[in-house]
């Protein structure tokens, strides 16, 4: 199955600054995702990346505050700007990599534990 | 839309006892259904899927999840714990027919007694 590597695995930031999420698959996928998992919360899907079109952002995220790059079919970026102490959360970087089955199989990356100050 | 509920944030078994997870969803079309594992510092990956075949589901480390349509449940059960199925459990949902978006239960945390 395929690998997807993330980084930054940790960072602490400070309040207004902005980060930048790597995602990286050791494999060609059409559909990538971004979440954000919060302590004692379910995951959160915030956009669907895919490759050569604009990312689709779920309810009470947007492209400003989020905004995502998809280059190539194995890369995918995820910018948290301007962060707030409320932007402390696990990122998560996933991609649809079980093709034929005709179900969503996510497979995901380790997460990026950001920490904002 | 779709949703799950996780009853019980937190379970702890013996080992070697019976492991229940529970899992009921909501769907206004019939849903494909998913259990994930996390374990400490590392990514989700996939136990065992339900897609409308057999709605007994057989996965990975000997878990297992039965569909009860009449129950709207899909609870994970494992006959034997093991120490190493310590971990985090998610349960998801997600619209069948195509790839279509995944729903995230709020995750039950397994704790194994030696």
């Amino acid at each position: 199955s395929a690998v997807i590597s993330q980084k930054p695995s940790r960072d602490i930031c400070q309040r207004g600054t902005s980060l930048t999420i790597q995602c990286q698959v050791d494999s060609q996928v059409t559909m990538m995702f971004w979440y954000r998992q919060q302590p004692g919360q379910s995951l959160t899907l915030i956009a669907t990346a895919n490759q050569g079109s604009e990312a689709t952002y779920e309810s009470g995220f947007v492209i400003d505050k989020f905004p995502i790059s998809r280059p190539n079919l194995t890369f995918s970026t995820l910018t948290v700007s301007n962060m707030s102490p409320e932007d402390s959360s696990i990122y998560l970087c996933s991609a649809q990599t079980e093709i034929g089955s005709g179900a969503n199989v996510l497979t995901f990356g380790a997460g990026s534990r950001l920490t904002v100050l | 839309a779709q949703s799950v509920t996780q009853l019980g944030s937190h379970v702890s078994v013996s080992e070697g006892a019976l492991v229940l997870l529970r899992c009921n969803y909501s769907s206004s079309v019939p849903p494909y259904l998913f259990w994930y594992v996390q374990y400490p510092n590392q990514g989700l990956q996939l136990l065992l899927k339900y897609t409308s075949a057999a709605t007994l589901v057989k996965g990975i480390n000997g878990f297992e999840a039965e569909f009860k349509k009449s129950e709207t449940s899909f609870h994970l059960t494992k006959p034997s714990a093991h120490m190493s199925d310590a971990a985090e459990y998610f349960c998801a949902v997600s619209p069948s027919g195509g790839y279509q978006k995944v729903t995230f239960g709020i995750g039950t945390k397994l704790q194994v007694i030696p």
